[in-house]
């Protein structure tokens, strides 16, 4: 089983919203990613965490902030986003090693009004 | 220059036809290389992964490295409506938890 889950999977919130977005993984991958994706782009990485200790970090603005509770569950604390923060939120996990398979899950679309 | 270059498309073709995905990328340090699926609205689903130069078979995908050229492809056998999708080629050196991906090919299977 190679599943990675997200919820929720549409979330709509104003730029003075406080939201998290969450991602979870069974697979005892050991690494755990957020990409951003905006229409007809690649994924962007923001994040990655390597056994829950955040280990790339790709200047993304405060306003985002990552957070790791165990090996399982990757969060993303959003705060005083901008319109132009609108976009698919990835989550992705893999084993620990750099070389590893990424696996995503299916994102959640954020909309800021 | 982007690291790794990919035509965006679209592409069209009819069912059943041989479909040809193709990349170019710069640095020489890339040794894995993926290829990822993603249908509209829904997350990348990861199709093909190989290491080096050589091919990889996987039912009507074959991925295709080779690393004198810089040259990645993805060849679909027998295309289906169900394929159509954005293609998004990746690379990384291994040294990091980094891919680098191509901008993606919409394809259209057209029944």
């Amino acid at each position: 089983d190679t599943e990675v889950t997200q919820t929720p999977k549409h979330l709509v919130m104003g730029m003075t919203n406080k939201k998290s977005l969450k991602c979870e993984q069974h697979m005892g991958h050991r690494a755990m990613y957020w990409y951003k994706q905006k229409a007809k782009k690649p994924p962007e990485l923001m994040f990655v965490y390597s056994y829950e200790k955040l280990s790339i970090n790709e200047s993304v603005p405060s306003r985002f902030s990552p957070e790791c509770p165990n090996s399982s569950l990757l969060n993303l604390h959003l705060h005083a986003l901008q319109p132009e923060d609108s976009a698919l939120y990835l989550c992705a996990s893999s084993q620990v090693s750099g070389i590893d398979r990424q696996y995503f899950g299916p994102g959640t679309r954020l909309t800021v009004l | 220059q982007k690291e790794v270059e990919q035509d965006p498309g679209p592409l069209s073709v009819p069912e059943g036809a041989i479909v040809s995905l193709n990349c170019t990328y710069s640095n020489s340090a890339f040794q894995y290389f993926m290829w990822y699926r993603q249908y509209s609205r829904k997350g990348p689903e990861l199709l093909m992964y190989t290491y080096s130069s050589g091919n990889k078979e996987d039912g009507r995908f074959t991925a295709q490295v080779d690393k004198s050229s810089k040259y990645i492809s993805l060849f679909i056998r027998d295309s289906q409506p169900s394929d159509s999708a954005t293609y998004l080629c990746a690379s990384s050196d291994g040294s990091n938890y980094k891919l680098t991906f191509g901008k993606g090919t919409l394809l259209t299977v057209n029944p």
